[in-house]
């Protein structure tokens, strides 16, 4: 158990639709991470957020966006939703003032989307 | 931009055969190293990790070393088992205001008895 938690496991949406995302991160960590993983992609940064702030963007769609709340967890927000949606989403959170050189994120179990 | 490029699977091993999984990245600046497994159903999880150029990280049997003449990270592991079955992804990070993750696609390890 990572520490990170993730809700809903499974969602399963029509075309169109918007669904919303939840992250606990671990406990004291500032930092959160969305990830998606797809079979033509493989797993991508999406997003960062530090405390409550946006820190670095990745290969985000328009149609999707997050926040980070003052209690640290995320919620990432899907919207006009399409087939090449369909994905596994993960979050990661980390301590990035830790000051080491790397940074290691803990990864969620992951929220699977299915967009029919 | 970074990339990882990893051996395409899948690979199919019998228990405590040895293995290997090549990784190769391109990065602007100097990159940490990582090894991630995904066992079924569940999230990501660090295996090793290596920092600097000949580093070698190492955790359950499993070794890698930081090449950066070569620009590589292969995995090994002497004698595999039927629980190493899962998908192992190479990873690295530049560091630096963030610590994005730029993961190969990903290599599917099933270990037969």
């Amino acid at each position: 158990d990572s520490g990170v938690t993730q809700t809903p496991k499974h969602l399963i949406t029509a075309t169109g639709q918007r669904v919303t995302l939840r992250c606990s991160p671990r406990s004291g960590d500032l930092s959160v991470y969305w990830y998606q993983q797809s079979l033509d992609q493989g797993l991508q940064f999406l997003i960062q957020y530090y405390n409550g702030e946006e820190r670095a963007k990745g290969n985000i769609l328009e149609r999707f966006s997050a926040q980070q709340f003052p209690d640290l967890h995320s919620e990432l927000n899907l919207s006009s939703l399409e087939l090449g949606d369909s994905a596994l989403y993960f979050c990661a959170s980390s301590d990035p003032s830790s000051g080491r050189v790397y940074n290691e994120q803990f990864f969620g179990p992951g929220t699977r989307l299915t967009v029919l | 931009g970074n990339s990882v490029t990893q051996m395409e699977g899948p690979v199919t091993l019998s228990e405590e055969a040895f293995l290997t999984i090549n990784c190769t990245y391109t990065a602007t600046g100097y990159p940490s190293l990582f090894w991630y497994v995904q066992y079924p159903g569940e999230g990501l999880q660090l295996l090793l990790k290596a920092t600097k150029a000949d580093d070698k990280g190492s955790n359950k049997g499993f070794e890698a070393t930081y090449r950066k003449e070569t620009t590589s990270f292969h995995l090994e592991k002497g004698s595999v088992q039927v629980s190493d079955s899962a998908v192992y992804f190479c990873a690295l990070s530049t560091g630096g205001s963030n610590y994005k993750l730029t993961f190969g696609k990903g290599t599917l390890l099933t270990v037969n008895p």
